[in-house]
């Protein structure tokens, strides 16, 4: 059973502060990781994708990979209230023929107080 | 360019009563997943498709449900028999066609199917 992890919180944080999310898996095999968006009533939203070691930035966002620690994280930076969101931690292992299988973490509730 | 479709956006059926859920891919792609959300819960796997194939349907309940993805037209998720505990949102989401190893593929989800079993 291939799992990811991720504190459900609620994770309360100032405007203006910077929010840490974060992520672990059980595969050691996983190649893809990605972090969605999904604001109450909503759909998920793809906001990142990373998928080497290191850090990948994309405007206040930025993932954080550590494949050696099964460890994915997103750092949001200059938090709004618009952020306050739950956020969704995905993980695609290598591709097989029993699948390309996206498997999700439950999910991070993030309140950005004004 | 349309993203993935859904429909419908919202759909009422009474106990006992059929449901089917549409999902029309994005233009390109060829892979369906089908997830299931309940209130303040994440989203649960259900079935993988692509075309003309069922890859993964691990998620699936055993009974009343099935989910096809015909060579032509939308994927559909169908729910015989409905009762109070499908009430849920039904996400949609696809992926490029990739050939194997390749790993930088995203999935993009639909607006989602509210079902209320009343």
């Amino acid at each position: 059973q291939k799992e990811v992890e991720q504190n459900s919180g609620p994770l309360s944080v100032p405007e203006g502060a910077i929010a840490s999310l974060n992520c672990t898996y059980s595969d050691r095999g996983s190649q893809s990781f990605f972090w969605y968006r999904q604001y109450s009533g909503k759909s998920p939203e793809l906001i990142m994708s990373i998928y080497s070691n290191g850090d990948k930035e994309d405007g206040r966002f930025t993932a954080q990979l550590n494949k050696a620690s099964q460890y994915v994280s997103l750092l949001i930076r200059d938090s709004q209230p618009s952020d306050s969101a739950t956020y969704l931690c995905a993980v695609k292992p290598v591709p097989s023929n029993t699948g390309n299988q996206f498997y999700f973490g439950t999910g991070t509730s993030l309140t950005v107080i004004p | 360019n349309a993203g993935v479709m859904q429909n419908p956006r919202h759909l009422v059926r009474r106990r006992g009563q059929e449901a089917r859920l549409r999902c029309s891919p994005m233009k390109g792609h060829s892979h369906v997943y089908w997830y299931r959300q309940l209130p303040e819960e994440g989203l649960k796997f259900m079935v993988y498709l692509q075309k003309e194939n069922i890859i993964d349907e691990s998620g699936m309940p055993k009974e009343r449900f099935s989910a096809e993805f015909p060579k032509e037209g939308p994927s559909i998720l169908r729910i015989q028999q409905v009762v109070r505990g499908d009430s849920a949102a039904y996400f949609c989401a696809s992926s490029p066609r990739i050939g194997q190893g390749a790993m930088n593929t995203e999935a993009f989800f639909g607006q989602g199917t509210r079902l209320t079993v009343v």
